[in-house]
């Protein structure tokens, strides 16, 4: 089936760039995503891309897309304390998983002053 | 303020008492769902409504229920809660299902505890 992988964990300086890196195994999904929960609330769409751009930036964001590696990154530069959080990448299942949206574990970002 | 809305935040029951969880929103977005976040985890499906009248098993589904009686609510019912349904749940909505750029709106989380 469909799988989205993370790593658990990034720690940061602050004013340095962060990089958040996500493997997914379900080529056809249309539609790649980063959400952002903060603590104690429920996640929120940060950014997305689609699947026939390689870069998406948005003021402090860039989001990276490999497809021949299945690879997804989010750059965050010159990080702040506000941008500690966990970050989720999802991809669009296919008719398997009924086309909902398929989450990585999480990546825990702490950027420490 | 286009919003989900659970309540409530925080509950702690006892194994067998049965409880429901809502959830509500005001956006009229046709698709709902239900998670649960566990540390190590991540996010998993419990159910999901395309819209009213129409709901299916996600990932996770034993020991839930729900209905989509109208299409702003969506509650999470416990028949028979036990241990291992202590988790955070979260319930999301979008526009639409099929859409790829119709982004999951979630709620702030209820953190339920099952002694």
């Amino acid at each position: 089936g469909e799988d989205v992988e993370q790593s658990l964990f990034l720690s940061v300086r602050e004013g340095d760039s962060s990089v958040i890196n996500c493997t997914y195994t379900d080529s056809s999904s249309t539609y790649l995503y980063w959400y952002k929960q903060e603590p104690g609330a429920g996640l929120q769409l940060l950014t997305y891309i689609f699947s026939n751009m390689d870069m998406k930036q948005d003021q402090r964001l860039t989001v990276l897309l490999n497809k021949k590696d299945k690879h997804l990154s989010l750059r965050i530069a010159d990080t702040q304390t506000g941008d500690s959080a966990i970050y989720f990448c999802a991809q669009k299942g296919d008719g398997g998983s009924q086309g909902n949206l398929i989450f990585g574990k999480g990546t825990k970002l702490s950027v420490k002053p | 303020e286009a919003q989900v809305t659970q309540n409530p935040r925080y509950l702690i029951t006892v194994t067998g008492k049965k409880l429901t969880v809502t959830c509500s929103q005001n956006m009229n977005h046709e698709y709902m769902s239900w998670y649960r976040q566990d540390p190590g985890l991540g996010l998993r499906q419990i159910y999901y409504s395309m819209n009213v009248e129409v709901t299916d098993k996600g990932d996770v589904p034993e020991g839930y229920k729900v209905s989509r009686k109208e299409k702003r609510n969506f509650p999470l019912i416990l028949e028979s809660p036990s241990p291992n349904q202590t988790s955070l749940y979260f319930c999301a909505s979008s526009p639409h299902f099929q859409g790829n750029n119709s982004p999951l709106h979630f709620g702030n989380g209820t953190r339920l505890t099952v002694t």
